[in-house]
């Protein structure tokens, strides 16, 4: 048990489709993140949520679509992605920025590719 | 911006053996926060030591030390007595200290493959 539950692990799906991933913690944290990992590339920030509210997006393209409905679940919506999309997706959380000593609770990821 | 660097994209070491990884960074401030994370082949990114830049003593967490030069903003990482467990990549990550919730990202170098070898 990790603490952040990403589902689905894996997902593969095509460049019409729309999906979601979803990450969920229960850690009492305030703040969660979505992060992109490509191969050889260091971790991308996405978008950053404090208390519900979206303070970040990071110039992510609008075929990514977040939502957070509460402090302890977050959403990543998919839709007429590109094969260049295809990456491991992870999600973390944090105490947010009264805890700044602290690092993230990251989940295991889901791995998307898109054809 | 910050920026992270790591400029080993692969590293290998004898089981038992001790093995350093190297991070650098580059920040205008003052107070910020360092940190080592792992990632498995499991994916799962887990914490394995932090710094805090305001503190002179090298943090050490068990077999695991680092060596902060904050003037040389430098912070590598020691892993003594290596593993096969400890085979991973490792990932260097600067996290600012302002109280701005735009200023709690944490910005993460490319990575540094380590293989264990028995």
């Amino acid at each position: 048990e990790t603490g952040v539950t990403q589902t689905p692990r894996h997902l593969v799906m095509g460049m019409t489709n729309k999906k979601s991933l979803k990450c969920e913690q229960h850690l009492g944290h305030n703040a969660m993140y979505w992060y992109k990992q490509s191969a050889k590339k260091p971790l991308e920030l996405m978008f950053v949520y404090n208390f519900k509210e979206q303070t970040e997006n990071n110039s992510v393209p609008s075929r990514f679509s977040p939502e957070c409905p509460n402090s302890s679940h977050l959403f990543l919506h998919l839709h007429t992605l590109q094969p260049e999309d295809s990456a491991l997706y992870l999600c973390a959380s944090s105490q947010g920025p009264g805890a700044l000593s602290y690092g993230y609770t990251f989940g295991s990821g889901t791995r998307l590719t898109v054809v | 911006a910050q920026t992270v660097t790591q400029s080993q994209p692969e590293m290998s070491v004898q089981e038992a053996e001790t093995v350093t990884l190297s991070c650098t960074y580059d920040t205008s401030e003052s107070d910020y926060y360092l940190f080592w994370y792992k990632q498995p082949p499991s994916r799962q990114m887990i914490l394995v030591i932090r710094q805090e830049a305001y503190k002179q003593q090298n943090a050490t967490e068990n077999r695991f030390s680092v060596n902060f030069q904050k003037a040389a903003k430098s912070f590598s990482l020691k892993i003594s007595d290596s593993q096969l467990g400890d085979a991973a990549m490792y990932f260097c990550a600067y996290r600012s200290a302002p109280m701005e919730t735009s200023g709690s990202r944490l910005t993460f170098g490319e990575g540094t493959q380590l293989t264990v070898n028995p």
